[in-house]
């Protein structure tokens, strides 16, 4: 156990829906990532929050938003969803940095499995 | 381009072997983190290594060992008598440190399967 909760662990919808994923982090983790898991595009990083604060952007589309809480849970929105964003979204955390981000290895959770009908 | 390739997209060994999963990174930083994650079939991923850039020295855990060479940009990891419990897919993930966030650079992914 990671200590990296994300719920649900499945969802299943129709295209043009939008639905919101979410993620808490281990405790005392800071970081929040995104990472997208298709079978043709491996493991892609969408976005980084660190505090609240949004720290560091990757491949996430226009369609997809996320943030992070006071309480450090983030949420990872996707709307007018489409066949193509099938896939296994994961969230991962990490202790604060002590020398600048990177540093840290992530602690990933079991990741939400979205299915688009 | 790619910042981390895995060339190996599948490998089948038979139980005892050795197998050895190779990785090729692509950097400007001189500080850099090179890391190992591991997912079984049952799909989390597992955090198996981190290796900063200035440190060369070659690891070993348990059957587990890792060998990084900076000359040719390579963090490759070496199953000694592969398990059943080995088969999985491994990831080598790159991260750079500095800048007002940070996010790591996965391979594809390398599917090991062990076979009794």
């Amino acid at each position: 156990d990671s200590g990296v909760t994300q719920t649900p662990k499945h969802l299943i919808t129709a295209t043009g829906q939008r639905v919101t994923l979410r993620c808490s982090p281990r405790s005392g983790d800071l970081s929040v990532y995104w990472y997208q898991q298709s079978l043709d595009q491996g493991l892609q990083f969408l976005i980084h929050y660190y505090n609240g604060e949004e720290r560091a952007k990757g491949n996430i589309l226009e369609r997809f938003s996320a943030q992070q809480f006071p309480d450090l849970h983030s949420e990872l929105n996707l709307s007018s969803l489409e066949l193509g964003d099938s896939a296994l979204y994961f969230c991962a955390s990490s202790p604060p940095p002590a020398e600048g981000f990177g540093n840290q290895p992530q602690h990933f959770g079991d990741g939400t499995r979205l299915s688009i009908l | 381009a790619q910042k981390v390739t895995q060339a190996q997209t599948e490998i089948s060994v038979v139980e005892k072997e050795d197998v050895t999963l190779d990785c090729v990174y692509e950097t400007r930083d001189t500080t850099y983190y090179l890391f190992w994650y591991k997912q079984p079939p049952s799909g989390e991923l597992v955090f198996l290594i981190r290796r900063n850039s200035f440190d060369e020295q070659n690891e070993i855990s348990g059957r587990y060992s890792w060998n990084f060479q900076k000359s040719t940009s390579s963090f490759n990891f070496t199953i000694t008598a592969s398990q059943v419990v080995d088969s999985a897919v491994y990831f080598c993930a790159l991260s750079e440190l500095g800048g007002p966030g940070n996010q790591f650079y996965f391979g594809t992914g390398t599917s090991l399967t062990v076979i009794p």
